[in-house]
């Protein structure tokens, strides 16, 4: 799985839009890029994915740039409740099962949202 | 919500002594993927079962095995606990066990070995 680099942390004021950087230089053609964010000690949350084009949801939006080597997760109007770990991860090229379609967590970015 | 519950919340156990964690998937949902995540650490993937096979491993001994059941919820069985078996243990339903099928996360089981 291609490895993804991301700052240790960031802050941003409540109400203005949070943009949370990822790296993944060495992504092959077909691997997606999935973004979850866990908020202390629950689960992970499924964000949002995408493959090339930029994608949006109810929770943020996705932008890939052209060469696919980074990525940003933006969250439009952050509130106090979105201060989580983040993680950005590159998954297995498909059709990828099993162990090859795990999902690689590494250390996230903290967000810190502030009133 | 996901729809992806897990039961115990908490539990502590002793050195030695033996575990097991239980997980019900999504509604629609035949693939179970477990996850440990210590403290401080992001999850890593123990295994995954399809279809009520194990379906890829992780880098664990052993010690920690599975079960899928017809209703696709699944059991994590850890023997011969350590002390760094400490965790929160994960576990993730999905469509399918593919690396295109998003995979959706319970809330976790903390386990503490004493």
């Amino acid at each position: 799985d291609a490895k993804t680099t991301q700052p240790p942390s960031m802050d941003c004021a409540e109400g203005r839009a949070a943009n949370l950087p990822c790296n993944h230089s060495t992504i092959s053609g077909n691997e997606y890029v999935y973004w979850y964010r866990q908020i202390h000690s629950q689960g992970p949350q499924y964000i949002i994915h995408g493959l090339k084009n930029n994608e949006t949801n109810e929770m943020a939006s996705l932008i890939i740039t052209e060469d696919r080597k980074s990525s940003t997760l933006i969250l439009p109007h952050a509130t106090l409740r979105d201060t989580a770990v983040y993680y950005c991860i590159v998954r297995g090229l498909p059709p990828s099962t099993g162990a090859n379609s795990k999902l690689t967590f590494g250390k996230g970015i903290t967000l810190s949202v502030r009133p | 919500e996901t729809g992806v519950t897990q039961s115990p919340t908490h539990l502590i156990k002793t050195r030695g002594q033996q575990v097991t964690l239980r997980c019900s998937s999504q509604s629609g949902h035949n693939t179970v993927s477990w996850y440990q995540q210590a403290l401080g650490q992001g999850p890593q993937f123990i295994f995954q079962y399809y279809r009520e096979e194990e379906n890829g491993r992780g880098n664990f001994p052993p010690r920690f095995s599975g079960l899928q059941f017809p209703n696709y919820s699944s059991e994590l069985n850890v023997n011969a606990l350590e002390l760094d078996d400490s965790a929160l243990y994960l576990c993730a339903s999905s469509r399918g066990p593919s690396s295109t099928d998003t995979q959706y996360f319970g809330p976790g089981t903390r386990l503490t070995v004493l």
